[in-house]
């Protein structure tokens, strides 16, 4: 059964900091993984999808990584904003449509 | 209207009441998720549907019934509900049936259950 872990549940930096948000997962047979943001209230927003065949995806000041054989994801944020503050969850992708989530990272970017 | 649009955004019932939340997608999507997520869990994928047949029932109780009319349109009727139901219920959709497409949510409904 698949389990997804997020370190640190809560991270606060001042502006400016590149900071990294990690995600570890128990089966190394996955599709792919996504990492999302979720504001206070509000729903998902998708940020990067790295298939399984790929090491890393970049958007803007964003990059995560993959290692499937460590079981491991990345989420590297450069140059932190206070607009970055927010909850940033990740998930495994696997067989028969199932996307596992962690519990998600709480970023707070202080000005 | 584009992307995943979800009603009500807020809803509050008693524990006897009737209500159904409704998801839709703009997105020309195969597949739709109905995910629940409470606070300090993960979320819980509850239902999956693709092209239009249910291929998902993540052990959900009968008082919570999903319907599909057609690849656009998502319904959770909610029936009987009780308190530790109170969540934000998330609806998704996905062009790849099959799991490995990228998801896009909806902004959710937040549902209290007095």
């Amino acid at each position: 059964k698949q389990e997804v872990t997020q370190i640190p549940a809560a991270l606060s930096v001042p502006e400016g900091e590149n900071l990294v948000l990690n995600c570890s997962f128990t089966d190394s047979a996955i599709y792919n993984l996504q990492w999302f943001r979720q504001d206070p209230g509000k729903g998902l927003t998708s940020l990067l999808l790295i298939q399984s065949s790929q090491r890393e995806q970049t958007s803007g000041r964003l990059n995560a990584s993959l290692d499937k054989s460590s079981g491991r994801s990345t989420l590297y944020i450069a140059a932190s904003q206070p607009g970055d503050s927010a909850t940033y969850l990740c998930a495994a992708g696997g067989a028969t449509n199932k996307l596992i989530f962690g519990t998600g990272t709480l970023l707070a970017v202080q000005p | 209207e584009t992307g995943v649009t979800q009603t009500p955004r807020h809803l509050v019932m008693g524990m006897t009441n009737k209500k159904s939340l409704k998801c839709e997608q703009h997105l020309g999507h195969n597949a739709m998720y109905w995910y629940k997520q409470s606070a300090k869990k993960p979320l819980e994928l509850m239902f999956v549907y693709s092209l239009e047949e249910r291929v998902e029932n993540n052990s959900v109780p009968s008082r919570f019934s999903p319907e599909c009319p057609n690849s656009s349109h998502l319904f959770l009727h909610l029936h009987t509900l009780q308190p530790e139901d109170s969540a934000l219920y998330l609806c998704a959709s996905s062009q790849d049936p099959t799991g490995a497409g990228e998801l896009f949510f909806g902004e959710g409904s937040r549902l209290t259950v007095l």
